[in-house]
């Protein structure tokens, strides 16, 4: 199985803040990941696919990038309901694998 | 715009199976354009891949459920269902059905339902 470790598991943030978080892949897997965000109480919502391509509907202060086993979600200014949970997921081959999720917590 | 919604029993007793069926609306799951699959998730921790259907009626699961996962589809009624048996505790989760849109080959879970908490209790 292919593993993703997500880093930071969870970070404190400010409103208005960037932040970045990586997703690594214990294999090549091109670019055949994808983010997701869960707010408390709620389905994941997709937030980029391909690893850089926007979902539509999702703000643009969103971005994905990364290729192989390196990849990085950025949130280029924090907004109120941004400080919820982020998931990577792959679906390079099966079983589909998510990393563990980062929380993004309000400083 | 589509829409999919999870229905199915919240308490299943251990060794039983257990069943939800998932709702479609706005595009037919007899399209060849997703694939329609499950996902689950123990409360308060991550997301687990259970399997999907294709769009030839042939389906995958995780191997972690060792062979006891069966999805099937009812092109009908633009349902799919998901079955797990020999259940136990650690099945207790919420499920979520989801869409799934391979584009170019390049696979994400574009669409999700609510979710279902299924509890596994005696």
């Amino acid at each position: 199985d292919i593993h993703l470790t997500q880093s930071p598991s969870s970070l404190s943030a400010s409103a208005r803040d960037r932040v970045t978080i990586t997703c690594r892949a214990t294999q090549n897997i091109d670019i055949h990941l994808n983010w997701y965000q869960q707010a408390p109480g709620k389905a994941p919502r997709l937030l980029v696919y391909a690893a850089s391509s926007l979902q539509s509907g999702v703000p643009s202060r969103f971005s994905g990038s990364g290729s192989g086993t390196e990849f990085t979600l950025t949130i280029s200014s924090l907004q109120p309901e941004d400080f919820v949970t982020y998931y990577c997921q792959q679906s390079y081959s099966y079983p589909y694998t998510f990393g563990q999720g980062t929380k993004v917590e309000i400083q | 715009q589509m829409q999919l919604q999870e229905s199915g029993p919240g308490l299943v007793r251990p060794s039983q199976t257990l069943s939800l069926t998932c709702s479609v609306s706005g595009v037919f799951i007899s399209s060849g354009s997703y694939y329609w699959g499950w996902i689950r998730q123990p409360v308060g921790k991550g997301l687990e891949w259970v399997g999907h259907i294709f769009s030839v009626g042939s389906a995958k699961s995780n191997p972690s459920l060792q062979g006891r996962v069966t999805i099937s589809r009812d092109m009908s009624n633009n349902q799919f269902s998901l079955e797990l048996s020999s259940v136990t505790a650690a099945d207790t989760a919420v499920y979520y059905c989801v869409s799934i849109d391979c584009t170019n080959g390049l696979c994400s879970l574009d669409y999700w339902g609510h979710g279902a908490l299924v509890t596994v209790s005696s």
